[in-house]
Formats: structure tokens, C-alpha cells, sequence
């Protein structure tokens, strides 16, 4: 099992739909973790840290369920310009080093 | 206005040359990572340094240096002996030593080695 899992999809979605995906996560003494936002050929911006009590920003909503050890990232009243995609990390640490793993991100494509 | 700069944006090297990318950052962070991102995959930590003149591995070392002489500074060297060099290369900063901030990326450099 790989130590941090997406769907890579794409998810193919129309303007205006809701859409969720998941990132799993094997290491359960796991610390932090973040959604991310890649656009083609570009370098990641973060879209929202994720914590145990939930976090949304406008359309955007992070759950965090460490029983299942996932994070969810939904997306609500979707775009065109949220075609893009969506990379989460899990920070943890590990004989006094850390651990930054990436999943390999699902691709959200938006259609009119 | 304050970020990370990656230069070159492309390089192209012979297979068999080291090759240095730069990666400067003026917004005073502490911490700072490279990484490499292949096509289809998530980001893999090369190196990290979270204060000057220190820098520990990460997940794949092998094939690479790196120094940090300066706070703003944090240049990676591809040696001859990383196997599959050609990837893209993301540096990285966080405002205080631990990764458990949010990381500030610059805007890369594509890599080919033939």
C-alpha cells in the first residue's frame, strides 16, 4: 500500500456541481496535512490546511478523519477555473527526521 | 515583492555532467526543500534544510548535493550519478524550522538530461 493514495482520476464535472475526492494516508502518528492546487506546468499553491474539526473557506471544505486515517477535500458550486489538480501532503515525523509525503494528486476537470 | 525564485526556468545538459539549480527566497523563512516531480506522480523530497549550514535527506538523496551557506539560499546539485535526472524541480519554504507550515513554492525548473 502505497503511504499516501488518490484517485487520480480525472473527474469530469459540470459547471456548477458539487465534487469530493479522498487521500489516504498509512502512517496513523501522522501530524499535519494540506490540500494543494497545481495548475499545468506549475508549481503547487495551497489551497487549505486540514484539521481534525473540519475547515471550510467559500466553496471549499477539508475534513480530516484520522479513524480512517483520510482527508476530503469538497468542492461546492464547481467552476471552470477550478480545473486544476489537487495534491494533498501528510507531514509527519520519523526517527527525529520528517516526513513530507505527497499523494499524486486527481486531476478535476470542470466542463461548461 | 517577496518569494522564491528558481532559476533557470529550462536546462538542458548532457548525461554525465553535474548540473547546479538555483533557489533563492527573500521572504525569511527558515526551512527550506527540493523536490522532484515526475509525470503522474506527487512530489518526492530530495533535500531539506531547516537551518544555515544544516540539511538532512530526504526520501531520495541519492545522486544529489546540496549546501546552505545563507538563509535565502539553498542551491541543489544533480550529480552524474543520479540515474534519471530529467524531472521537475520545485523548491520550497516554510516560515519556521518544521514542515508542518504551509510551504511556499518557487516556480520550478525542467530538467533534461540526454
Amino acid at each position: 500500500r502505497k503511504e499516501v493514495e488518490q484517485d487520480p482520476g480525472p473527474f469530469n464535472v459540470p459547471e456548477g456541481a458539487t465534487v469530493a475526492f479522498n487521500c489516504t494516508y498509512s502512517n496513523s502518528a501522522s501530524q499535519s496535512f494540506f490540500w494543494y492546487r497545481q495548475d499545468c506546468r506549475k508549481e503547487p499553491k495551497l489551497l487549505m490546511s486540514v484539521y481534525s474539526s473540519g475547515n471550510e473557506d467559500g466553496r471549499f471544505t477539508a475534513q480530516l478523519n484520522r479513524a480512517s486515517q483520510y482527508i476530503s477535500l469538497l468542492i461546492r458550486d464547481s467552476k471552470l477555473s477550478d480545473s486544476a489538480t489537487y495534491l494533498c501532503v501528510v507531514i509527519g515525523a520519523m526517527d527525529s527526521n520528517y516526513q513530507l509525503i505527497w499523494g499524486a494528486g486527481t486531476k478535476l476537470i470542470i466542463k461548461p | 515583492d517577496g518569494g522564491i525564485t528558481q532559476s533557470p526556468k529550462y536546462l538542458f545538459r548532457k548525461e554525465g555532467q553535474n548540473v547546479t539549480l538555483s533557489c533563492e527566497q527573500n521572504l525569511n523563512h527558515d526551512a527550506m526543500y527540493w523536490y522532484r516531480q515526475d509525470p503522474g506522480q506527487g512530489l518526492r523530497l530530495i533535500y531539506y534544510s531547516q537551518i544555515v549550514n544544516d540539511f538532512q535527506k530526504g526520501d531520495i538523496a541519492e545522486g544529489y548535493s546540496v549546501s546552505r551557506e545563507k538563509k535565502e539560499s539553498f542551491p541543489l546539485t544533480v550529480t552524474s550519478a543520479q540515474k534519471n535526472p530529467t524531472a521537475f524541480y520545485l523548491c520550497a519554504s516554510t516560515p519556521m524550522p518544521s514542515p508542518v507550515y504551509e510551504q511556499y513554492f518557487g516556480p520550478g525548473t525542467r530538467l533534461t538530461v540526454t
